[in-house]
């Protein structure tokens, strides 16, 4: 099926290691992002892109690293994981690129869950 | 700063009843669009419905319609005729035109009894 595909769904690390979060998508969307949903609050942008190459810092981008090869994929890598990026990580991509994404709408992944301990 | 406001954390409904979640958001721009998300126990974001603020007449699919008055800054979502698959919880968002950032509020949990 067509749509935003994440891995893993689950994921325990300990202080200090790095890992990546896979994500892609088969729609050709230009536009791809990162979010994480923290219990009582709403989801907050941690990088985007709006193209192949094109990368840009979101609302809490500390302690992360994206990049866009191609139009498909745009992995989230933890580069040192400590507890306080225990959280849940949704992938969303949209029909949209640089004219804005708001017209298209959004697909997002099913999320990872992911715990630093 | 854009803001979004969900005053209600929990609410719940028997089977059957209408029910009317509340979002009000802050924003000086004039285009933009406004959302609500569904988010069951499976984690997976469903879109429910998406309003366009230039459009005054108010946005609706099946049994799910929004109340937007935009000069009050209001997006509320009413669910008619609930059903026990519409317990989730459900997020109020809103994007600027030719922006990329959804801003979300906190989500109001929605607990459907039989």
């Amino acid at each position: 099926n067509a749509g935003v595909t994440q891995t893993p769904k689950f994921q325990v690390l300990k202080t200090g290691q790095s890992m990546t979060l896979q994500c892609a998508q088969d729609m050709n969307h230009e536009y791809m992002s990162w979010y994480r949903q923290d219990p009582g609050m709403g989801l907050r942008l941690i990088h985007y892109s709006v193209g192949a190459g094109i990368t840009d810092q979101g609302e809490v981008p500390n302690g992360y690293n994206v990049s866009r090869s191609t139009t498909e994929d745009f992995p989230l890598r933890l580069l040192s994981a400590a507890p306080s990026q225990t959280s849940v990580y949704f992938c969303a991509s949209s029909r949209g690129g640089t004219s804005g994404t708001g017209a298209f709408g959004y697909t997002f992944g099913s999320g990872t869950r992911l715990t630093v301990v | 700063a854009q803001t979004v406001t969900q005053s209600q954390p929990e609410m719940s409904v028997q089977e059957a009843e209408t029910v009317t979640l509340s979002c009000t958001y802050d924003t000086s721009e004039n285009n933009y669009y406004l959302f609500w998300y569904k988010q069951p126990p499976s984690r997976q974001m469903i879109l429910v419905i998406r309003q366009e603020a230039y459009k005054q007449q108010n946005a609706t699919e099946n049994r799910f319609s929004v109340n937007f008055q935009k000069a009050a800054k209001s997006f509320s979502l009413k669910i008619s005729d609930s059903q026990l698959g519409d317990t989730a919880m459900y997020f109020c968002a809103f994007v600027m035109d030719s922006n990329y950032q959804l801003i979300w509020g906190a989500g109001t949990k929605l607990i459907i009894k039989p």
